[in-house]
């Protein structure tokens, strides 16, 4: 049991080119979620998917896309990557999106260090 | 006024001292609270959640809630030097769809002097 897995675990982009991040969860978890952590800015929600088959913006979703392709697999695209796209990025999953249930806590893949230059 | 509030520290105790750690938040509706643990170049780790007024202890681990002061905190008895991490304060806010998405703050960092 892997938990969350995220690829791949550095890069280096130069700007304008594009990148796809990888997720995947092998928790059978219903919704999934893309972050970026900034220093002094705490983790950013970027986009979201509540289950499989549907995609919602999160805080700062400009310049990024999404695919949910399946239950286990949550990528995010950097169409023309920026320097201000320079952070680290985790991925995050749940088992219930839903308010009202307990089940809400969010675990997180180890991450990925992204430098744009 | 950003939505979820930390002193980002760092907060320095001795070993063996309580360490406290505080969080404000804006939104009056929000329910559900919680606490991540993040080493550093690691991943955030939940350690605590909290959904009703008072106190939750978990070993040395205790979440306060105050709702009508929208006040979270957590206090760190015998703090160890494996406790020096990053402690990120976590609110979910509840859409009009019923959804709900988690809020952090930027965290505080926690140094534990041996």
């Amino acid at each position: 049991n892997a938990g969350v897995t995220q690829t791949p675990k550095f890069q280096v982009l130069k700007t304008g080119q594009s990148m796809t991040l990888q997720c995947a969860q092998d928790m059978n978890h219903n919704s999934m979620y893309w972050y970026r952590q900034d220093p002094g800015m705490g983790l950013r929600l970027i986009y979201y998917s509540a289950s499989e088959g549907t995609t919602d913006k999160g805080e700062v979703p400009n310049g990024y896309n999404v695919s949910r392709l399946n239950k286990r697999e949550f990528s995010l695209r950097l169409e023309s990557a920026a320097p201000s796209q320079t952070s680290v990025y985790f991925c995050a999953s749940s088992e219930i999106l839903r308010a009202g249930g307990r089940q809400e806590t969010q675990y997180f893949g180890p991450g990925t260090r992204l430098l744009v230059l | 006024q950003k939505e979820v509030e930390q002193n980002s520290g760092p907060l320095s105790v001795p070993e063996g001292a309580i360490a406290s750690l505080n969080c404000t938040y804006s939104d009056r509706g929000s329910q559900s609270f919680f606490w991540y643990r993040q080493y550093s170049g690691k991943s955030p780790e939940l350690i605590m959640s909290i959904y009703s007024n008072g106190d939750k202890e978990d070993g040395r681990f205790t979440a306060q809630l105050n709702k009508a002061s929208q006040y979270v905190s957590l206090l760190i008895r015998d703090s160890q030097p494996s406790d020096s991490a990053t402690y990120l304060c976590a609110v979910r806010q509840v859409r009009m769809d019923s959804s709900y998405k988690l809020i952090f703050g930027s965290g505080t960092r926690l140094l534990v002097r041996p």
